[in-house]
């Protein structure tokens, strides 16, 4: 167990719709990282927060977005859902923010849009 | 941006044998380089990482060794059990970068 938590295990919508994933990190990290696992593409960086702040941005589509809260949880927004949406998709705190720092990952969230 | 290859996809191995899988990256200037375990139904869990100012790893059956010359690292699993069988993904670090660059993975299979 790493102590990143994700809620909820599973999750099935229609097309169109809007969803919202949560993260809470480990206890005294301020990083929190959104990634998505899909077949085709594998483990892509989707965007990264810091103590509140955006940090950085990889692969993110513009229907996606994040937060990360005063409590450190994180939540990530997924709207105007398609097919390919489908996916896994899984958070990672670490402490800070430096970039050769241990990244631990929660046990995801399995999307499917139907 | 950083781009990692990672081979083979799967692998079969006898228990007891020793499994390698290999991972080149792009960015010269990448400097950290983790690999995670990841079994079905869950997410990626850290075994081991190497930092650019080292060339090799040991923690118990599994080692990593990276070549900065050539730009790439390995990970070396002896003595495999079955309950090495999982998905293992090498990562990187890239320059001026937090995020993780990840290879496609490995599937390994450890044959009683």
């Amino acid at each position: 167990d790493s102590g990143v938590t994700q809620t909820p295990k599973h999750l099935i919508t229609a097309t169109g719709q809007r969803v919202t994933l949560r993260c809470s990190p480990r206890s005294g990290d301020l990083s929190v990282y959104w990634y998505q696992q899909s077949l085709d593409q594998g483990l892509q960086f989707l965007i990264q927060y810091y103590n509140g702040e955006e940090r950085a941005k990889g692969n993110i589509l513009e229907r996606f977005s994040a937060q990360q809260f005063p409590d450190l949880h994180s939540e990530l927004n997924l709207s105007s859902l398609e097919l390919g949406d489908s996916a896994l998709y899984f958070c990672a705190s670490s402490l800070t923010s430096t970039k050769q720092e241990t990244q631990y990952f929660g046990p995801g969230t399995r999307l499917l849009v139907l | 941006g950083e781009n990692v290859e990672q081979h083979p996809s799967t692998l079969s191995v006898q228990e007891g044998d020793s499994a390698v899988i290999k991972c080149t990256y792009s960015d010269s200037a990448s400097n950290y380089f983790p690999w995670y375990k990841q079994e079905l139904g869950k997410g990626p869990q850290l075994i081991i990482d190497i930092r650019s100012n080292v060339g090799e790893k040991k923690d118990q059956r599994i080692a990593v060794t990276l070549n900065k010359t050539a730009k790439h690292f390995s990970l070396h699993i002896t003595e495999t059990q079955p309950e090495d069988s999982a998905v293992y993904f090498c990562a990187a670090t890239g320059a001026g970068s937090y995020q993780l660059t990840f290879g496609k993975g490995t599937k390994l299979s450890v044959i009683p």
